[in-house]
């Protein structure tokens, strides 16, 4: 089945420079991969997600780039402010018991600092 | 207004107590799911559900238990087997049928604590 793998597990950056938070995925049969954004004590939310067809999405200061090849896949945060202080998860989307899901990565804690 | 909505927001268990976590979407998902969250780490899969009347057990399914009745509808119990319920649990759907959106919306969870 499907295993995702994301690093660092804490990144902290200073306000204004950039952020990048890297997943590698096992199973070269996927073909979808989301970022969700989980804020203190709430639930994660969908905050931009990419398709195996595609090798980049941006929207606004966030971005996703996939390497299908080397199967990883990463998001990249500019300007970054303080409300992008959060935990951030990857996903692949990948079969488990016969199933499509979405196989998780072990998030990370983005500190920005002021 | 379509969403995912868990009930109660907190919960309080007493030792050898059973509690059950309530899951309804308005949005016509077929797929559910529940994952229980420790503190600052990950989303473990507990349940999953792709139809009705079907389930599965995910990664760290001992101790608890679901149902699927209605397609709106995935509650999960935690039962006085599971030893160490204190977490904050979350129910998710999907709409598996649906190639433009393969992603999972979430309920505001349900934090739980033994007392």
């Amino acid at each position: 089945g499907e295993n995702v793998e994301q690093h660092p597990s804490t990144l902290s950056v200073q306000e204004g420079d950039s952020a990048v938070i890297k997943c590698t995925y096992s199973d070269s049969a996927s073909n979808y991969f989301p970022w969700y954004k989980q804020e203190l004590g709430k639930r994660p939310q969908l905050i931009i997600d990419i398709r195996s067809n595609v090798g980049e999405k941006k929207d606004q200061r966030i971005a996703v780039t996939l390497n299908k090849t080397a199967k990883h896949f990463s998001l990249h945060i500019t300007e970054t402010q303080p409300e992008d202080s959060a935990v951030y998860f990857c996903a692949a989307r990948g079969i488990m018991d016969s199933n499509y899901q979405l196989i998780w990565g072990a998030g990370t804690k983005l500190i920005i600092k002021p | 207004d379509g969403g995912i909505t868990q009930s109660p927001k907190y919960l309080f268990r007493k030792e050898g107590q059973n509690v059950t976590l309530s899951c309804e979407q308005n949005l016509n998902h077929d797929a559910m799911y529940w994952y229980r969250q420790d503190p600052g780490q990950g989303l473990r899969l507990i349940y999953y559900s792709q139809i009705v009347n079907d389930f599965q057990k995910g990664d760290i399914a001992e101790g608890y238990s679901v149902s699927r009745e209605k397609k709106e509808s995935f509650p999960l119990t935690v039962t006085s087997a599971q030893k160490n319920p204190t977490a904050f649990y979350l129910c998710a759907s999907s709409d598996r049928g649906s190639p433009s959106n393969y992603g999972y919306t979430f309920g505001s969870g349900t934090r739980l604590t033994v007392v």
